[in-house]
């Protein structure tokens, strides 16, 4: 079955660059998606199509995606921003979700 | 306002049967696909199942067999039917709407134990 790597944890400094990645085989060739979740909360979306941003979602998300690997970018990184990520995409008529990453802002 | 509702968790013992419902409101809920998506206290996101907008319908090979998704449009509603439960079931369940997961419900708790 298809499977998503994510790194377990990802640390960065307010106002610095997060990058967490997601690695599947040829990722590139389907569409990723990424939801961030708070503690307590449901998960929201946060990247479409690759690197698209719904409405109401700060412009210093963005996402891409080339070869086996996903990035999900968060620019000028803020304590809001500290939540679990994870990564999705179609395979074969099926979802697959990534492991999640934590986000620590610090 | 634009939402997901589910409803429907609760107890039950390894074994049993329950049904989650999902109500929608706020959008035209037959123009969407939707999935349902399950989290263990802890752990991540897995997905239980999707249904189109044809009522054609997907699982995930953990559930297959077992559970049963489906939707009433009438009623802006999506169902799962979920029979032999085990404890690994455990989890919160949500409800999303279409294939990008744009919308999320808060969620209903399934607790499989004796």
């Amino acid at each position: 079955s298809y499977e998503l790597t994510q790194p377990p944890s990802v640390s960065v400094s307010p106002g610095q660059t997060a990058s967490i990645t997601c690695s599947g085989d040829k990722l590139g060739d389907k569409y990723a998606c990424w939801y961030q979740q708070k503690p307590g909360q449901s998960p929201v979306l946060v990247i479409y199509l690759d690197s698209k941003r719904p409405s109401g979602i700060p412009e210093r998300f963005s996402g891409s995606n080339s070869g086996n690997t996903a990035t999900l970018t968060i620019s000028g990184t803020q304590g809001m921003d500290e939540a679990d990520y994870y990564c999705q995409a179609w395979d074969s008529s099926t979802v697959v979700f990534g492991g999640g990453t934590k986000l620590t802002v610090l | 306002e634009v939402q997901l509702v589910e409803s429907g968790g609760g107890l039950v013992q390894p074994g049993g049967s329950l049904r989650l419902s999902c109500a929608a409101s706020g959008f035209t809920f037959s123009s969407y696909d939707m999935h349902w998506v399950r989290q263990a206290t802890g752990k991540g996101l897995e997905w239980v199942s999707a249904i189109g907008t044809a009522g054609d319908t997907y699982y995930p090979g953990s559930v297959k067999g077992r559970f049963t998704i489906s939707r009433e449009n009438a009623k802006n509603s999506l169902y799962l039917q979920m029979n032999s439960l085990r404890a690994e079931d455990t989890a919160m369940y949500y409800c999303a709407r279409d294939w990008s997961m744009g919308l999320w419900g808060q969620g209903t708790l399934v607790t499989v134990s004796s």
